[in-house]
């Protein structure tokens, strides 16, 4: 199975500030990429498909990129409802498969 | 605005059958795939397996062997059975929307395998 892997673990951020998330798969997963968000005892929600495009309502500060096995999700200018955990997921090949996420926390 | 609400046991004893609902509202069932994903606890996301509401099925290799899911259109439920489970099936499991990208998720329910 492709294994995803995301970096940092965590990422301390001060608000009004860029982060930068990164997620490499094991093999190319072309431009199959999606990235969720998780709050604490939230269940994820989806940001962008398709390593690019973003979910309805999403707001234009999160931005996603990339292509083959390095993608990129982008948050412009944080906000304190952006710190949460980030996962990318794969949907190139069966199975599925998730990173383990990055937990953007406040600086 | 369509919601997802899983239900079913949050305790399952070592090599019994975990089983859970989730129940569709505020959208139809028909013209989407359904999915299942879970959580262990301070892990990160699994993908179990999908159904689409016609029936065709997708499940993960590794859980393959252990896993039933089904979907009822007249309820707008579809269901998750893994049979003989031990405590590394201890995890929150959600329902959602979509396969293979996840657009509406439930919230999720905590099952614990423990005698």
């Amino acid at each position: 199975e492709i294994v995803m892997t995301q970096s940092p673990a965590t990422l301390s951020v001060s608000p009004g500030e860029r982060a930068t998330l990164s997620c490499r798969a094991s093999q190319s997963v072309s431009i199959n990429l999606a990235w969720y968000q998780q709050k604490p005892g939230q269940a994820p929600r989806l940001l962008i498909s398709g390593a690019s495009t973003r979910a309805t309502g999403v707001p234009a500060a999160f931005s996603g990129s990339g292509s083959g096995t390095e993608f990129t999700l982008t948050i412009s200018s944080l906000q304190s409802e952006d710190f949460a955990v980030y996962f990318c997921q794969q949907y190139n090949d069966w199975p599925l498969t998730f990173g383990q996420g990055t937990k953007v926390e406040i600086k | 605005q369509v919601q997802l609400q899983t239900s079913g046991p949050g305790l399952v004893k070592p090599s019994e059958t975990l089983s859970l609902t989730c129940t569709i509202s505020g959208g139809s069932i028909t013209g989407y795939y359904w999915s299942w994903i879970r959580q262990p606890p301070g892990k990160g996301l699994e993908s179990i397996g999908y159904i689409h509401y016609s029936g065709s099925i997708g499940y993960n290799p590794s859980l393959q062997s252990r896993l039933t899911i089904s979907v009822d259109t007249s309820k707008s439920q579809f269901s998750l059975k893994l049979n003989s489970v031990t405590a590394a099936d201890t995890a929150v499991y959600y329902c959602a929307r979509g396969s293979p990208v996840f657009d509406r998720w439930g919230q999720g329910t905590l099952v614990t395998v423990s005698s």
